[in-house]
């Protein structure tokens, strides 16, 4: 079946403009997360929704960033006035079981 | 505050010998571990996960994990390597209370060679 699928693959933006990244994520999967992914670093959590509970955004770095999910299925990643810092690899990923995570191929997003 | 730490940013092992890929971790409460693989130009791919249980947990293509509670650790062995295991590991951790979010380690890169 369909993996969890991201768009785009790569944004190349300019500093202080806005950027959308979509995840869609496996059918059926209630729980959602994005991540992001610094060279050299590890994943850092950004936001996680399950359900209709009301989403985790403990991870998210500042205000500039926000993410919905709407109808329980595809999440949008909005970074706004965005900044060299934000340049890194976004990940998504879904999970039926809270336990096992199935990750997109992610959104490479560089900020000149 | 909960983290995981892989000290080996890169690990080399000859083809056929044994490999360990270590990771140690931090968590209020009991820990849900996890590895996951990154191969190159490829998504993240589960590998195996801790809850609850036998100590020696057993994953995908050959490879498993100890959890040691009292070192707090959860090392990454497979006994006999092959040059397709070469990829990025990671070490993952959430507290088994208020499960919804995971940590990642920094990752640990495995050369393997023939």
């Amino acid at each position: 079946g369909a993996g969890v699928s991201q768009s785009p693959s790569n944004k190349v933006t300019e500093k202080g403009k806005d950027v959308e990244l979509r995840c869609d994520p496996i059918s059926g999967h209630t729980a959602l997360y994005w991540y992001r992914q610094s060279l050299g670093q590890g994943l850092e959590f950004l936001i996680y929704f399950q359900g209709n509970s009301a989403p985790d955004k403990s991870g998210l770095p500042s205000d500039r960033f926000s993410a919905e999910r709407t109808g329980g299925s595809v999440s949008t990643l909005t970074i706004q006035r965005t900044q060299q810092e934000d340049s890194a690899v976004y990940l998504c990923a879904s999970s039926l079981d809270l336990y096992e995570q199935y990750f997109g191929p992610g959104t490479r997003l560089t900020v000149t | 505050a909960q983290s995981v730490a892989q000290p080996e940013d890169q690990v080399n092992v000859a083809e056929g010998n044994p490999l360990t890929v270590k990771c140690t971790y931090s968590v209020s409460g009991n820990p849900y571990l996890f590895w996951y693989v990154q191969y190159p130009n490829r998504g993240l791919q589960f590998l195996l996960k801790y809850i609850t249980g036998d100590n020696l947990v057993k994953g995908s293509y050959g490879f498993e994990a100890e959890f040691n509670k009292s070192q707090t650790s959860f090392h990454l062995k497979k006994p006999s390597a092959l040059v397709s295991d070469s990829a990025l590991y990671f070490c993952a951790v959430s507290a088994s209370r208020g499960f919804n979010k995971f940590y990642f380690g920094s990752g640990t890169k495995l050369n393997v060679k023939p």
